[in-house]
């Protein structure tokens, strides 16, 4: 079964605390996206990658970190130096050649 | 990071309406991307349009890609109770960053 999958759905962490979110595709897309979703505003790019071993900064790449090491993966750590972690996240991938994009099932952070 | 405008915010209807919304930006886009979100779920893309003046359907819906290229439309004819959600917008100029309206949120009456 094709897609992109985003795991855990539900992701409690202490302040303080580093934290890692997975995402993974078996669609062969060559582009991968993080955003972050907060009630009443749009999607946040934090960081996309178009291809392995690189990766750029987005609108709020602050508190964040990511790697790129295979083509299907491309998870997002929210480090502790992010002011305000809890949120909505989506992983997204674009296929080559394309001006479309397509989102996993997103993640929901909560820091306590 | 630039955001589209999105209109109206929500929107309340009877089943069986009509609904329109619409997003607009100050800048040109090559590309316009129509999402509908659940809650708690990632967005599903709807409708993609490529070209100024393009109209595109699936379904019920309905999307146009405005002439002037800073907007676009999406209608859904006869709604029903599954329609409810989060419908937003995304528009993509050149190169990688898509940008994302802010939805509007649409409840159907039975």
């Amino acid at each position: 079964d094709g897609g992109i999958t985003q795991s855990p759905k539900y992701l409690f962490r202490k302040e303080g605390q580093n934290v890692t979110l997975s995402c993974e595709q078996n669609l062969n897309h060559d582009a991968m996206y993080w955003y972050r979703q907060d009630p009443g505003q749009g999607l946040r790019l934090i960081y996309y990658s178009q291809i392995v071993n690189d990766f750029q900064k987005g609108d709020i790449a602050e508190g964040y970190s990511v790697s790129r090491e295979k083509k299907e993966s491309f998870p997002l750590t929210v480090t502790s130096a992010q002011k305000n972690p809890t949120a909505f996240y989506l992983c997204a991938s674009r296929p080559r050649g394309t001006d479309t994009q397509y989102f996993g099932p997103g993640t929901r952070l909560t820091v306590l | 990071g630039q955001q589209l405008n999105q209109s109206p915010q929500s929107m309340f209807i009877q089943e069986g309406e009509d609904v329109s919304m619409n997003c607009t930006s100050s800048s040109i886009f090559n590309t316009w991307l129509w999402y509908k979100q659940d809650p708690g779920e990632g967005p599903v893309l709807l409708i993609a349009l490529y070209k100024a003046g393009e109209l595109t359907s699936n379904g019920r819906l309905t999307a146009q890609f405005g002439t002037t290229r800073k907007d676009s439309f999406l209608n859904i004819s006869a709604s029903i109770p599954s329609d409810v959600g989060i419908y937003f917008c995304a528009g993509l100029r050149t190169g990688n960053q898509f940008y994302f309206g802010t939805g509007t949120s649409l409840t159907v009456i039975p």
